[in-house]
């Protein structure tokens, strides 16, 4: 079975410009979150969606937004990229939401020069 | 608001024992652990929800009080496989969306 995919892998982008991270969940999974990991701390909750609707949001400013697609899939965008954006951002995906097992993907790698 | 862990880091020779805590200022519903090798996704241990219960994973095992607001991770006769990062993730309410995680506490296991 596949596990949770995140495209791309690794990237590189320039201040003030704008990024999409995408996340592919576990198939069956209705439930996608978003993290974003510093190096040498842990996941930083970014947003929660649960049957295409946002359930929870973090402390994070408005630049950063995401949706959930019918099929489940999801996005992340961000906006006026800074270099305090540069992080890993993870997918995780559960069977349902909240307080189950979460599923992270390999991550997606952000480089803001 | 993140849980606090403690100890940051911890070394251990294959077999021994350790325990790695987690503590809240809120009331907790449920704390989640996982363990993260480097470059690597996070991995999902075992989650307890509200009502003291304990769990355990082959000799990994946790336990949760409520009233303290705190969980334990207990790491028995440690392997080398053990080695990582351990993160405790908490939920402070039944619909609470929000799965916050501490600092995370790096376990080093040496043969």
């Amino acid at each position: 079975d596949a596990g949770v995919t995140q495209s791309p892998t690794h990237l590189i982008k320039t201040r003030g410009q704008h990024v999409t991270l995408r996340c592919s969940p576990i198939s069956g999974h209705k439930s996608v979150s978003w993290y974003q990991q510093v190096l040498g701390q842990g996941p930083q909750f970014i947003f929660q969606y649960y049957e295409k609707e946002e359930r929870g949001r973090g402390n994070f400013p408005d630049r950063f937004s995401a949706r959930q697609f019918p099929n489940y899939s999801s996005e992340l965008n961000v906006n006026a990229l800074l270099l305090g954006d540069s992080a890993l951002y993870l997918c995780a995906s559960s069977l349902e939401a909240p307080y189950t097992e979460a599923f992270f993907g390999q991550g997606t790698r952000l480089t803001v020069v | 608001q993140q849980p606090v862990q403690s100890p940051q880091a911890v070394i251990l020779r294959e077999g021994e024992d350790a325990v790695i805590n987690c503590s809240s200022s809120k009331a907790l519903y449920s704390v989640h652990w996982y363990r993260q090798k480097h470059g690597e996704a996070p991995v999902f241990l075992m989650i307890l929800l509200k009502g003291g219960e304990q769990k355990g994973h082959e000799k990994i095992s946790a336990s949760f009080n409520e009233k303290k607001q705190q969980s334990s991770l207990y790491l028995t006769a440690s392997q080398l496989s053990y080695s990582g990062t351990y993160f405790c993730g908490t939920e402070i309410g039944s619909n609470d969306y929000k799965l916050s995680f501490g600092a995370g506490t790096t376990v080093t296991v040496r043969a």
